[in-house]
């Protein structure tokens, strides 16, 4: 089946415990990114992905890093979460290009974290 | 800048309503419209999407035109049932990269 699978589906940390969301597609996309939903805000663009080894910021990148090493995966970093970072967060993926459909996200499941 | 604004929730309708959430937007270039609904505890989906001005997109009864010219991509459904309860998302994509989506509307349809 194609999808996107993040890990964890829920996570209660500390501030400053440095932590990872895995995120891994099996549609050979191109394109990967994160989002983070906030009541009242809808869905903001963390960092993207246009290929391996390729990562840009989107519109709030601050206190998050990414890593695209291999084509399937685009893990979301923490490294010193503080409570302004709980949220629910997704990854997505699309073919990427030009094509038609190619700018179609599938978003994984969601990752609510909780930074107490 | 590029955004997405579409209107507040929540919308309750009884079942077999009709169905409109009103999106505009403003984009440099030529962006591609989507909606995308989300159901409890899951991610988004694609419902529909037009690629450029006067495109209709449609699927599963719902329906959205591409309005150039008042920057619109309202979507609407002739009879809603209880199962498209869901939040509801407008967003617009002018480079394969960049995605804006507006906050989301609530629907909440009565049996």
């Amino acid at each position: 089946e194609a999808q996107v699978t993040q890990n964890p589906r829920y996570l209660i940390t500390v501030t400053g415990k440095k932590l990872t969301v895995t995120c891994s597609q099996n549609m050979n996309h191109e394109y990967m990114s994160w989002y983070r939903q906030d009541p009242g805000l809808g869905l903001r663009q963390i960092y993207y992905s246009m290929n391996v080894e390729v990562t840009d910021k989107g519109d709030v990148p601050e206190g998050y890093k990414v890593s695209r090493k291999e084509k399937r995966n685009f893990p979301l970093i923490l490294e010193s979460p503080s409570p302004n970072q709980t949220s629910l967060y997704f990854c997505a993926s699309s073919l990427g290009g030009y094509g038609s459909g190619a700018n179609v996200l599938t978003f994984g499941a969601g990752s609510r974290l909780t930074v107490l | 800048g590029d955004s997405v604004t579409q209107m507040e929730g929540p919308v309750t309708l009884s079942e077999e309503a009709f169905l409109t959430i009103n999106c505009t937007y403003t984009a440099t270039g030529y962006p591609s419209l989507f909606w995308y609904v989300q159901y409890p505890g899951e991610g988004l989906q694609l419902l529909l999407k037009a690629t450029k001005a006067d495109d209709k997109g449609s699927n599963k009864g719902f329906e959205a035109t591409y309005r150039k010219e008042t920057t619109s991509f309202h979507l609407e459904k002739g009879s809603v049932q209880v199962s498209d309860s869901a939040v509801y998302f407008c967003a617009l994509s002018v480079w394969t990269y960049k995605y804006i989506f507006g906050t989301g509307t609530r629907l909440k349809v009565l049996a």
